[in-house]
């Protein structure tokens, strides 16, 4: 079944350092792949989002890349902040549309 | 801007007890769902709702789980009799449109501890 493998956390980055935060999929079909965010104390958040192989997705100085040949969707950012502290879920939309798969989150500390 | 709210924040029960989770999905929305997330592990599907009926589920959503929209805003969540192995996150989540590349639109989550 489909299914979504992400690198594992925590992980704790300087303020400025490049981030990226590794995601593998499992699909049948053409799935669309997201990105989302948790804050502290709220919901999960879309961050981006890819509906086709090699669409890339970006927002907020984040960026991933739909690689259907490697079935990756990397989150990246070039310098990260103190208010990118969350934890990031990457996710995928089987064909209905109608289930999401999530992987198990990865939690990011950015310290001063 | 519009957003998915959930009550209560924090629940805590007895084992064997009866719980509902509430939420308030977006007003325009036609497709609500719930997911949880037991500590440290991934998130995951429960079931999806439209048109007044279960559209899919998984195969946690047992007999003991059931969902109902009690009245246009209102999505709820009830779980019967409470195991401890229900203790988790439990999300909310709505969507507009149907297709693959419409994201669904989560709510903060109510964290269920049995005990």
């Amino acid at each position: 079944g489909d299914s979504v493998t992400q690198m594992e956390g925590p992980v704790t980055l300087s303020e400025e350092a490049f981030l990226t935060i590794n995601c593998t999929y499992t699909a049948t079909g053409y799935p669309s792949l997201f990105w989302y965010v948790q804050y502290p104390g709220e919901g999960l958040q879309l961050l981006l989002k890819a509906t086709k192989a090699d669409d890339k997705g970006s927002n907020k100085g984040f960026e991933a890349t739909y690689r259907k040949e490697t079935t990756s969707f990397h989150l990246e950012k070039g310098s990260v902040q103190v208010s990118d502290s969350a934890v990031y879920f990457c996710a995928l939309s089987d064909r209905t549309g109608n289930q999401f798969y999530f992987g198990t989150g990865t939690s990011l500390t950015v310290i001063p | 801007e519009p957003e998915v709210t959930q009550t209560p924040s924090h629940q805590v029960t007895q084992m064997g007890q009866e719980v509902i989770l509430r939420c308030v999905p977006i007003s325009n929305h036609l497709y609500f769902y719930w997911y949880r997330q037991i500590l440290g592990q991934k998130v995951e599907f429960l079931v999806s709702f439209y048109n007044n009926e279960i559209s899919e589920k998984s195969e946690i959503f047992d007999d003991q789980f059931s969902v109902e929209r009690p009245d246009g805003s209102n999505f709820t969540l009830k779980i019967r009799s409470t195991k401890l192995e229900d203790s988790a996150m439990y999300f909310c989540a709505s969507r507009k449109l149907a297709g693959v590349s419409n994201e669904q639109f989560f709510g903060p989550g109510t964290r269920l501890t049995v005990l």
